[in-house]
Parts: C-alpha cells; sequence; structure tokens
C-alpha cells in the first residue's frame, strides 16, 4: 500500500525566507502527485498538480518538483509571506484511483 | 480552479438522527465523486469513492450501512450519516474529479458535531 510521508511536521519561518516542504511516497506507480494548502477548519486548495510524466510545475511563488524514481516531490516557496501559513498537504495518485495523503506540514510564516 | 460546494458546512445534531451532507460540482461533471474524514491534527482518510449511477465503494473498516452515500447525477454526490453518534463527529470533505486531467477537486468540508 502507498504510503506518504511529510518532514517536517512543523515550521516556523520569518516573513520573507525561501522554504522547502518535503514529500516521500513509497510506490514509484503514481499516476500524479498534488500539493494542497488547508487552512484551520477549511477544505483543501490545489495549488499544483504534477502528473507522473513530468519534472515540475510552477505556479507564482510556488515551485513543486517530482522525482518518480526515489518517490519524492518538493514544494519550494519563495519570499514567505504571513498569508502562507497553513498546513502543506502532499497527495498521490495511483492507478486505481486513490489519492494518498501525507500527514501534512503546519507552516507558519513569522512577521 | 473548477469549484466543489458542500451543505451544511456546520452541523449539531443528537445523538441517534441521522444526517445528510451534499457535495455539488457547480461548475463541471464529475466522474467520479469522493468522501473523507479528517480528524483533529490528522491527514484526510478516504471512506468511500462514488460514480454516477452506481454502488459507492467503501474502504476497509467504513460501515456502509452507516455512511450511504448516493451519486445521482454527475454533479451531485450526498453522504448520510444515520443513527449519528458522538464518534461520528468529524470534518467531512467531499472531492469531484473531472476536467482532463481528473484533477481531484475538494469542497470546503462540513463539521459534524454529535451530541
Amino acid at each position: 500500500k502507498q504510503e506518504v510521508t511529510q518532514i517536517p511536521a512543523a515550521l516556523s519561518v520569518p516573513e520573507g525566507e525561501n522554504l522547502v516542504l518535503n514529500c516521500s511516497f513509497t510506490d514509484s506507480a503514481i499516476y500524479n502527485l498534488q500539493w494542497f494548502r488547508q487552512d484551520p477548519g477549511k477544505g483543501l486548495t490545489s495549488l499544483l498538480l504534477i502528473q507522473s510524466s513530468q519534472r515540475e510545475q510552477t505556479s507564482g511563488r510556488l515551485n513543486a518538483s517530482l522525482d518518480k524514481s526515489s518517490g519524492r516531490s518538493t514544494l519550494y516557496i519563495a519570499a514567505s509571506q504571513p498569508g502562507d501559513s497553513a498546513t502543506y498537504l502532499c497527495a498521490v495518485k495511483t492507478g486505481a484511483n486513490n489519492l494518498f495523503f501525507g500527514t501534512g506540514t503546519r507552516l507558519t510564516v513569522i512577521p | 480552479g473548477a469549484v466543489v460546494s458542500q451543505h451544511p458546512s456546520r452541523v449539531i445534531c443528537k445523538s441517534g438522527t441521522s444526517v445528510k451532507i451534499e457535495c455539488r460540482s457547480l461548475d463541471f461533471q464529475a466522474t467520479t465523486m469522493f468522501w473523507y474524514r479528517q480528524f483533529p491534527k490528522q491527514s484526510l482518510m478516504l471512506m468511500a469513492t462514488s460514480n454516477e449511477g452506481s454502488k459507492a465503494t467503501y474502504e476497509q473498516g467504513v460501515e456502509k450501512d452507516k455512511f450511504l452515500i448516493n451519486h445521482a447525477s454527475l454533479t451531485l454526490s450526498t453522504l448520510t450519516v444515520t443513527s449519528a453518534h458522538p464518534e461520528d463527529s468529524s470534518f467531512y470533505i467531499c472531492s469531484a474529479q473531472g476536467g482532463p486531467v481528473n484533477e481531484q477537486f475538494f469542497g470546503p468540508g462540513t463539521r459534524l458535531t454529535v451530541l
């Protein structure tokens, strides 16, 4: 069964810093990988989706990479802002149409 | 991105009652809808997967008679928690899949509290 791990579980950084969130998965046979943001008590907002054939995706200050062979993905956030504070979830979709979620990284950006 | 709505956003009910949660894809047709639950400080756990017009597929450990799922159309799925108990209190999130890359879009969630 696919297992998704996110490190670190929590991260605090001063405003303006660049940061990297890590995601690893055990089975490289994935269909795609998504990064989500979840604010407290809210649903999920999709940030980036990387197809299994792609290496990275970019949206504004966010860049996600995918190394399928090593079972790793990173989410890079440039010039962090207090509004970036949230929990970031990584999820991989398998061919069986199941989306496996990591436990998330809780990010706090300190003004 | 596509929009998925859930209703209600919050519900408080007495033990033993049934609660229905609606999930709608507002601007696209969803071939598949998913229901998740999330406990505090934990990640999302898939409860069931449903395709329009067919029976839902439940994950191991999820009681299909307790969590009734109806996927009546390509834009609407409902989850009914029957005879709710305090241990059913949780955050329930639906997801609808569609579009050219079969991306999953998530609803805002429903906070269920059973007294």
